[in-house]
């Protein structure tokens, strides 16, 4: 079956700690996003990458890093320097076009720093 | 200024009646698409239905239509029939100005909770 893999699902840190989050798509789709959610919110973009070893800062880009070494893989790094990193964080993929594609999510990973 | 709003927070509709969600947008781009999305409890963002800013005919799939008015720059989604598993947060999105050096960046409203009962 073909998706969006993203784990794991719940991921618990202490203050001070960087964490990576995963994301795995076998869509074979070139563009990957990385969103998050805070409760009662619509999501927020993080990054973004339209092709391998390219991405762009979205609208809340500040404390965190990603890669796109391989076209399938987008891993998230939420680094010390993010001030309110509890969130739920969803990934997604699409294709990139001359029109207007949807984009697929994954089941998304609840963060939790304490 | 928001660039998609939803105004209902919260709605209920019994068992097997229509309901419709809210969604206005704003944007200067001639060429957009908006999006719907629906998120059960379980937290994953399922894809229901989209609508091209050129296309003519308001989108269908299913039970899912969308009542888009151009000029009044709402895409009001309608679930017809509605059903216990309906109950989740729905959330419409737009994407502006196709593909550009900005990319394709999805940019959500704040959701309406939708309440299914019997």
């Amino acid at each position: 079956d073909g998706g969006i893999t993203q784990s794991p699902k719940y991921l618990f840190r202490k203050e001070g700690q960087n964490v990576t989050l995963s994301c795995e798509q076998n869509l074979n789709h070139d563009a990957m996003y990385w969103y998050r959610q805070d409760p009662g919110q619509g999501l927020r973009l993080i990054y973004y990458s339209q092709i391998v070893n390219d991405f762009q800062k979205g609208d809340i880009a500040e404390g965190y890093s990603v890669s796109r070494e391989k076209k399938e893989s987008f891993p998230l790094t939420v680094t010390s320097a993010q001030k309110n990193p509890t969130a739920f964080y969803l990934c997604a993929s699409s294709i990139v076009g001359g029109d207007f594609y949807e984009q697929y999510f994954g089941p998304g990973t609840r963060l939790t720093v304490t | 200024a928001q660039k998609i709003t939803q105004t209902q927070p919260g709605m209920f509709v019994q068992e097997k009646e229509a309901v419709t969600l809210d969604c206005t947008y704003d944007t200067s781009d001639q060429s957009y698409g908006l999006f719907w999305y629906k998120q059960p409890s379980s937290g994953e963002m399922i894809f229901l239905i989209y609508q091209g800013s050129y296309d003519e005919q308001n989108a269908t799939e299913g039970r899912y239509s969308l009542n888009f008015q151009k000029a009044r720059k709402s895409a009001n989604l309608v679930i017809s029939a509605s059903q216990l598993g309906d109950s989740a947060m729905y959330f419409c999105a737009m994407l502006e100005g196709g593909l550009t050096g900005g990319g394709n960046k999805l940019t959500f409203g704040t959701g309406t909770q939708l309440k299914v009962e019997l």
